[in-house]
């Protein structure tokens, strides 16, 4: 499958530990997005690279949130001193370059902060 | 991005066709309309997206109204297989938002 591929696709974890999610892009795609879904709501937007370039982050990545691409293919979204309300799914997206505009989407992670 | 309407939930019989509408007045030239769906607990998938030209793949038909200020996804024959939450997006910029969507119900 060559597909986006998260992992873990679950995680569980007591609240104020890190918790840390890989993202794996289609191979050509130098584009890459992570989102966060809680129930009832649809995919809001965290954070975008192009390539290694962190190029956009939203208000909602808080300073807990960290993301990394570093050799412009895999990603890493990291939370530290996690938070019951960071329970969500983590969506992680990649697209083409230019004129490519279409996303493909994860399977997700399912962070759950007890 | 232009910002979109969509109804909450909608149902419809399997066999039949599931028409999905979206506004999206604010809508301007070089914003494309795109549709994605998500299937429960999984990632959204894409389906289908269209400039104002009318556009039909394997999945659906997508019709744009003329003055592009609200499209329609058409799902041919729906299957149970359809029960999905429908996303309508319009982008014109790198980041795409979406909103609550359309959860669409198939019943037998």
């Amino acid at each position: 499958d060559t597909g986006v591929s998260q992992d873990p696709r679950h995680k569980i974890t007591k609240r104020g530990q890190n918790v840390t999610f890989r993202c794996d892009p289609i191979s050509e795609h130098n584009r890459l997005y992570w989102y966060r879904q809680t129930l009832g709501q649809g995919p809001e937007f965290l954070t975008y690279f192009q390539n290694e370039a962190q190029l956009e982050k939203s208000r909602l990545l808080s300073d807990r949130f960290s993301a990394e691409r570093p050799k412009g293919s895999f990603s890493t979204l990291e939370i530290q001193r996690t938070e019951q309300g960071d329970s969500a799914m983590y969506l992680c997206a990649s697209r083409a370059g230019q004129g490519q505009e279409t996303q493909y989407f994860g399977p997700g992670t399912r962070l759950l902060v007890l | 991005d232009a910002k979109t309407t969509q109804p909450p939930s909608m149902d419809c019989a399997e066999g039949r066709a599931a028409n999905l509408p979206c506004n999206h007045s604010t809508i301007s030239g070089n914003e494309y309309v795109y549709w994605y769906r998500q299937i429960h607990s999984q990632g959204p998938q894409y389906i289908i997206h269209g400039l104002k030209n009318n556009e039909t793949n394997e999945m659906a038909s997508l019709i744009i109204t003329e003055d592009r200020k609200s499209s329609t996804l058409i799902l041919p024959h729906a299957t149970l297989r359809d029960t999905a939450v429908y996303y309508c997006i319009v982008r014109g910029s790198y980041i795409p938002t979406f909103g609550r969507g359309t959860s669409l119900i198939v019943h037998p």
